[in-house]
């Protein structure tokens, strides 16, 4: 089955700058790559996604980049604010029967 | 329009006992998937339905079942509840699930003691 390694697990950055996420996978038929925020006590909310076809995706501060050839993915976060602060997962999802397959998750700590 | 509603948020079980958890999802989403949150393990697939039917299954035990009415609303259910049963359980809907963009609901905080 798909495989999802997601790096790093944790990530602080200042106020203001960027931040970014990196994932892997091993399925080459996988062909959705969405990305979603986990606040505390809360179930995980998607913010941005991706499909095989595209190379890249953007939605005003967020951007998601695929490389299908090596297999990864990356979510960029630009000008970072303290709502940002949250733990971010990746997932796959293709051509096996298993839904969504998650990474382990990066929590993101914005530093005033 | 409203989003995923799962009930009831927090229980309290202990071994050996079944919990049945419940799952409303949003009005014209026809798939409901339900995924096991730990902190060890991190969000597993456990099994997807659309249409009162199972499509997909994770690697799961038989201990752990659903199913889905015929208004798309699901309940899952756990027998025999182990320790390790203890785990945030999410339920997502999608207009159908082939099309990808899942919508979590909150989560059911299962504890077993």
């Amino acid at each position: 089955g798909e495989n999802v390694e997601q790096h790093p697990s944790t990530l602080s950055v200042q106020e203001g700058d960027s931040a970014v996420i990196k994932c892997t996978y091993s399925d080459s038929a996988s062909n959705y790559f969405p990305w979603y925020k986990q606040e505390l006590g809360k179930g995980p909310q998607l913010i941005i996604d991706i499909r095989s076809n595209v190379g890249e995706k953007k939605d005003q501060r967020i951007a998601v980049t695929l490389n299908k050839t090596a297999k990864h993915f990356s979510l960029h976060i630009t000008e970072t604010q303290p709502e940002d602060s949250a733990v971010y997962f990746c997932a796959a999802m293709g051509g096996g029967a298993d839904g969504l397959t998650f990474g382990k998750g990066t929590h993101l700590i914005i530093q005033p | 329009k409203a989003g995923v509603t799962q009930t009831p948020r927090y229980l309290i079980k202990t071994r050996g006992q079944q919990v049945t958890l419940s799952c409303s999802p949003i009005s014209g989403h026809r798939s409901v998937s339900w995924y096991q949150q730990t902190p060890g393990q991190g969000l597993q697939f456990l099994f997807e339905y659309f249409s009162e039917t199972q499509r997909n299954k994770g690697n799961f035990p038989g201990r752990f079942s659903g199913r889905q009415f015929s208004n798309s609303r699901s309940e899952m259910n756990v027998s025999t509840l182990e320790l390790g049963d203890s785990a945030l359980y999410l339920c997502a809907s999608s207009i159908d699930r082939e099309e990808g963009e899942l919508f979590f609901g909150e989560g059911s905080r299962l504890t077993v003691l």
